[in-house]
């Protein structure tokens, strides 16, 4: 079965520094996508950064990076001198799949159980 | 780009009646729509994918016949809730995918809070 572990349920981090949530998955598809979504207390679900399975190098975007290592099945989000609007649950995902006849198919989000992560002054 | 909206943004009712809650992509039309439940400091367990114009994939777990989804258009997905109860109380979230491959894009969420 396919499976998303954030291995760390809260972070912290001092504002400036720099702070890597974990992440890895199980499955046996070679080609997939790998996501970093981030909830603030607003609840609004807002894309961090993708990754695609067959890209060797790491995505970027701006002060977000990962530490994508396929083989181990880890997926690390790294997050550079850190705001305080960073301050949100951060959550993996991995997307499976799906064909199907009519549209062409989808992308299923297999999310992990989140990381909390609050930015201090 | 990629905007998703959610109407409305929280409700409350009474036991036994229905609540409708559309979600719209704003600016592209999605392929594929799907419903999220959120409960109090968890992730997001997947309801149902929709596409336009066909019914509904529900996850095991989901009663299709209390969560109605209805997929009219590239840009409009709903999902009723069907004789809600207090337990139907909770979080959710829809998402719109761009392409086959997509990224899916999130709305804002809805608040539902059965009496």
């Amino acid at each position: 079965a396919q499976t998303v572990t954030q291995s760390q349920p809260e972070m912290s981090v001092q504002e400036a520094e720099t702070v890597t949530l974990s992440c890895t998955y199980d499955t046996s598809e070679s080609n997939y996508y790998l996501f970093w979504y981030k909830q603030p207390p607003s609840r609004q679900m807002i894309l961090v950064i993708r990754q695609e399975a067959y890209k060797q190098q790491n995505a970027t975007e701006n002060r977000f990076s990962v530490n994508f290592q396929k083989a181990a099945k880890s997926f690390s989000l790294k997050i550079s001198d850190s705001q305080l609007g960073d301050t949100a649950m951060y959550f993996c995902a991995w997307a499976m799949f799906f064909s199907t006849p009519f549209s062409g198919g989808y992308n299923k989000l297999i999310f992990g159980a989140g990381t909390r992560l609050a930015v201090h002054p | 780009g990629a905007v998703v909206s959610q109407h409305p943004s929280w409700v409350i009712c009474k036991s036994g009646t229905s609540v409708k809650i559309e979600c719209r992509s704003l600016d592209f039309q999605a392929t594929t729509m799907f419903w999220y439940r959120q409960f109090p400091k968890q992730s997001l367990m997947l309801m149902a994918t929709s596409n336009e114009g066909s019914k509904a994939t529900y996850e095991q777990g989901v009663e299709k016949d209390k969560f109605l989804i209805n997929h009219a258009s590239l840009t409009l997905s709903t999902l009723t809730v069907t004789s809600a109860h207090p337990e139907d109380s909770s979080f959710y979230i829809c998402s719109a995918s761009l392409g086959n491959r997509g990224t899916q894009y999130f709305g804002p969420g809805t608040r539902l809070l059965v009496l």
